[in-house]
């Protein structure tokens, strides 16, 4: 009964490179959920996601960065020509729709140089 | 301002006192009040929730939602070393996405 997995748990880009992050979300669940997190603060709401539908993006920086979630597969957050300022961590959460129930997984940590 | 505001603490108690943790907020949309525990370097793992007003309890957590002051609370009776965690206070309206609080950092000694 396996939760919410995230990939990779960490990763490490070069200014300019590009990040993709992996999110599969709950048996069952068709709602995904990205979150950042920067140390010592709390979590911020980037986008929601249905299957082949965005929901709300209003968190997502205007450039660079986007979301996918494909009819088969795992959800995908990609940032692209990171910036130092990227370095956080990512969070993805899944539900059957309900929003007293998300689930999170263990997030993906991103490290810019 | 935020629409939900946390104290981040940290806050620090002796093994065996009764915490209280507390966030107020701002939007009179949100009907689904949760608590999250997160611990270091982990995904945040979902203690409670509550819809709309009132208490609930789960061993020795209570959460309370005060609607009309727009305050909620989250009450560890008999506060153990392994309750030291970040907590985390999230609501959301009844659809759409969680805004969470900046989070609470507790530290119980033994």
């Amino acid at each position: 009964n396996a939760g919410v997995m995230q990939n990779p748990r960490h990763l490490v880009r070069r200014r300019g490179q590009e990040a993709r992050l992996r999110c599969s979300p709950m048996k069952g669940h068709s709602h995904v959920y990205w979150y950042r997190q920067l140390p010592e603060e709390g979590l911020k709401f980037m986008v929601y996601l249905q299957k082949e539908n965005i929901i709300d993006e209003s968190g997502m920086p205007k450039e660079r960065f986007s979301a996918e979630f494909p009819k088969e597969g795992p959800s995908i957050l990609r940032i692209q020509q990171v910036v130092r300022g990227d370095s956080a961590a990512y969070f993805c959460a899944s539900s059957h729709g309900h929003p007293g129930e998300l689930f999170f997984g263990e997030g993906s940590r991103l490290t810019v140089l | 301002q935020k629409e939900v505001e946390q104290d981040p603490g940290p806050l620090s108690v002796p093994e065996g006192a009764i915490v209280s943790l507390n966030c107020t907020y701002s939007n009179s949309a949100f009907q689904y009040f949760m608590w999250y525990r997160q611990y270091s370097r982990k995904g945040p793992e979902l203690l409670m929730y509550t819809y709309s007003s009132g208490n609930k309890e789960d061993g020795r957590f209570t959460a309370q939602v005060d609607k009309s002051s727009k305050y909620i609370s989250l009450f560890i009776r008999d506060s153990q070393p392994s309750d030291s965690a970040t907590y985390l206070c999230a609501m959301s309206p009844p659809t759409g996405k969680l805004i969470f609080g900046q989070g609470t950092t507790l530290q119980v000694k033994p």
